[in-house]
């Protein structure tokens, strides 16, 4: 299995651009979810979905879109990037309704200039 | 929502000194707990993690963690730390809503 995969690894974006994130796992699992790493912050939630078709905001929604159209993918979309969306992002996912361990992808790193 | 608190924000230690992370949370019900740990570049992985029972818990790489519920804590411990557990700590809660909060995290540098 490849577990959770992300792509892109870096990307730079320009204020106003937009882009979505990709996220795809083929361990079957319900939950997938989204979250910011920052400095001093931890990881904060800004998506999840506990199944295909059933999508929910976490902690910082605002900004960002997302759609479970199957099980495998959950895309992340920035409609319109600002310099505050500067942050390392990972894609996670676990077995139940994230009661279980969550699987984390590699992160994708983005800059907004 | 939870919120998780990390006390320490960077801990330096010698190898084979002991360790000890805290953490605490808000929520008064029913919680699940984990630690996680991320070394340099790469991604989280599960240490440990509580759901029920016995409310001392071991992880991987020696790494255990105490349970306290009337203390809302869930304190991570390792009795000798190596240079290899260099790496950021992040403790985790996850109550009936689903969402999984995190803690700021905390930098542990080992040195030799």
């Amino acid at each position: 299995n490849a577990g959770v995969t992300q792509t892109p690894k870096f990307q730079v974006l320009k204020t106003g651009q937009s882009m979505t994130l990709q996220c795809a796992q083929d361990m079957n699992h319900e939950y997938m979810s989204w979250y910011r790493q920052d400095p001093g912050m931890g990881l904060r939630l800004i998506h999840y979905s506990v199944g295909a078709g059933i999508t929910d905001q976490g902690e910082v929604p605002n900004g960002y879109n997302v759609s479970r159209s199957t099980t495998e993918d959950f895309p992340l979309r920035l409609l319109s990037a600002a310099p505050s969306q500067t942050s390392v992002y990972f894609c996670a996912s676990s077995y139940s309704r994230g009661a279980d361990e969550q699987y984390f992808g590699p992160g994708t790193r983005l800059t907004v200039t | 929502a939870q919120s998780v608190s990390q006390h320490n924000h960077h801990v330096i230690l010698s190898e084979a000194a002991s360790l000890e992370l805290g953490c605490n949370y808000s929520y008064g019900g029913t919680v699940n707990l984990f630690w996680y740990v991320q070394y340099p570049g790469q991604h989280l992985q599960l240490l440990l993690k509580y759901f029920s029972g016995d409310p001392l818990v071991k992880g991987i790489k020696g790494f255990e963690a105490e349970f306290i519920k009337s203390k809302f804590s869930f304190n991570l411990r390792k009795p000798s730390v190596q240079w290899s557990d260099t790496a950021e700590y992040f403790c985790a809660v996850i109550s009936n809503d689903y969402k999984l909060s995190f803690g700021a995290g905390t930098t542990v540098t080992v040195r030799a």
